[in-house]
């Protein structure tokens, strides 16, 4: 059973316009949720992260926003760049020594 | 410069012929561990330690092992390796095991076995 859910495989955004990638989770012990950025034949590295105390976390262009009721979390890039291209993991940790879970990841197209 | 070293970043071998995948971390990190990214399927872990001789299972460790004899090292062995572990491997290290540690990933090691 997938605990962390990124539905839509793909997405195109135009450039300068708002990126939004969805995440959804199904374990209620996760506290601290990841986004990771992949380009090709590079490893993924990370972009931004929230605790589950706060319900949004802003980094100059990308914020992430979670709502914990519906477990629910997304990522809000704006405005989007050609150079945000890429593949976008969710990620989700329990906390202590529990590994992290990870979407099966969205890829962005931004298209200029 | 900080980084997560793996090699080989492309390896091609026949099924049954031992091969080690080796991962160095340059950043005193204690947790370590392998995933491996199939299409469709993302990123699923293999193996992790937390420190030094200490390794557990992730979510998909058969068919494969580790050892964590130095903090800075987490070899990936296949003993025997079979067509269906054809797939882009990471190695990623962290301070620790915890929220606020996020993980650095290498930069992936593509094996293909036929």
């Amino acid at each position: 059973d997938q605990q962390v859910k990124q539905n839509s495989p793909s997405l195109s955004v135009q450039e300068g316009r708002i990126s939004i990638l969805n995440c959804d989770y199904t374990n209620s012990m996760f506290d601290y949720f990841l986004w990771y950025k992949k380009y090709p034949a590079e490893g993924p590295t990370f972009l931004i992260s929230i605790s589950s105390i706060k319900d949004k976390n802003e980094d100059g262009r990308f914020t992430v926003f979670l709502n914990k009721s519906a477990k629910h979390l997304s990522l809000h890039i704006v405005p989007s760049q050609p150079g945000d291209s890429a593949v976008y993991f969710c990620a989700a940790s329990a906390g202590g020594n529990t590994p992290l879970v990870f979407g099966k990841g969205t890829r962005l197209s931004v298209i200029a | 410069e900080a980084q997560v070293t793996q090699n080989p970043r492309y390896l091609i071998t026949v099924t049954g012929k031992k091969l080690t995948v080796t991962c160095s971390q340059n950043m005193n990190h204690e947790y370590m561990s392998w995933y491996r990214q199939d299409p469709g399927l993302g990123l699923r872990q293999i193996y992790y330690s937390m420190n030094v001789e200490v390794t557990d299972k992730g979510d998909v460790p058969e068919g494969y092992k580790v050892s964590r004899k130095e903090k800075r090292n987490f070899p990936l062995i296949l003993e025997s390796p079979s067509p269906n572990q054809t797939s882009l491997y990471f190695c990623a290290s962290s301070l620790r095991q915890l929220n606020n540690s996020p993980l650095h990933f290498g930069n992936g090691t593509r094996l293909t076995v036929t």
